[in-house]
């Protein structure tokens, strides 16, 4: 089985402050994490990804996230937050054999305030 | 290239009458799927297609809930009866063909859904 917490429904940050955005995971065998931003009335949009290699990934509008499989965590962070990236973060997780589908987390909504 | 279209963007019924969602992939994208994402919760996976054949179905409430993709392309989802806790944001997302688990899944913009 697979699954994903997020343990913080909103984070409020002030503009140019880093931010950090918590996720973690549970899979039986290897993980392939993503994180995806949601705007109003949009689509899931991808931001970035691990699947293997370097523990920290650098995805869009500059974004990262690191990957820690002693804690199986993979949280998603930013050195200087924008108003406009106030938005809703979702996890998702799938394991890196078989065919499952990727299983999302609750969503964290993220308020950056100028 | 163009994105995931997916229609109606908005729908709204009475309890137990049928409503029908229609999405169209990315162009050579294998593998499609059908979340749903209920208001302040993350998207729930319904069906997952490979080509025109069931990969997962398993979270699909069978006794209401139907979909196909007949020709391997677009699909539909059908909802017949609805009930009250089926309004939610129907997604749609596709990844290309060999879905490795590391492809991305790119998703439509969604069909809200609000049963009255």
């Amino acid at each position: 089985a697979q699954s994903v917490a997020q343990p913080e429904d909103q984070v409020n940050v002030a503009e140019g402050n880093p931010l950090t955005v918590k996720c973690t995971y549970s899979v039986s065998g290897n993980p392939y994490l993503f994180w995806y931003v949601q705007y109003p009335n949009r689509g899931l949009q991808f931001l970035l990804k691990y699947i293997t290699g370097d523990n920290l990934v650098k995805g869009s509008y500059g974004f990262e996230a690191e990957f820690n499989k002693s804690q199986t965590s993979f949280h998603l962070k930013k050195p200087s937050a924008l108003v406009s990236d106030s938005a809703l973060y979702f996890c998702a997780v799938r394991e890196d054999t078989g065919r499952r589908a990727l299983t999302f987390g609750s969503g964290t909504r993220l308020q950056v305030q100028p | 290239e163009a994105g995931v279209a997916q229609s109606p963007r908005y729908k709204i019924i009475e309890k137990r009458q049928s409503v029908a969602f229609w999405c169209n992939p990315i162009s050579g994208h294998a593998t499609l799927y059908w979340y749903q994402q209920i208001l302040g919760q993350g998207p729930k996976l319904l069906i997952q297609f490979q080509n025109n054949g069931v990969v997962d179905d398993s979270q699909l409430p069978k006794d209401r809930f139907s979909a196909e993709r007949l020709k391997g392309v677009d699909s539909t989802l059908k909802i017949q009866p609805a009930k009250l806790e089926d309004s939610a944001v129907y997604l749609c997302a596709s990844t290309q063909q060999g879905d490795s688990g590391a492809n991305v899944l790119t998703f439509g913009a969604g069909s809200r859904l609000t049963v009255l």
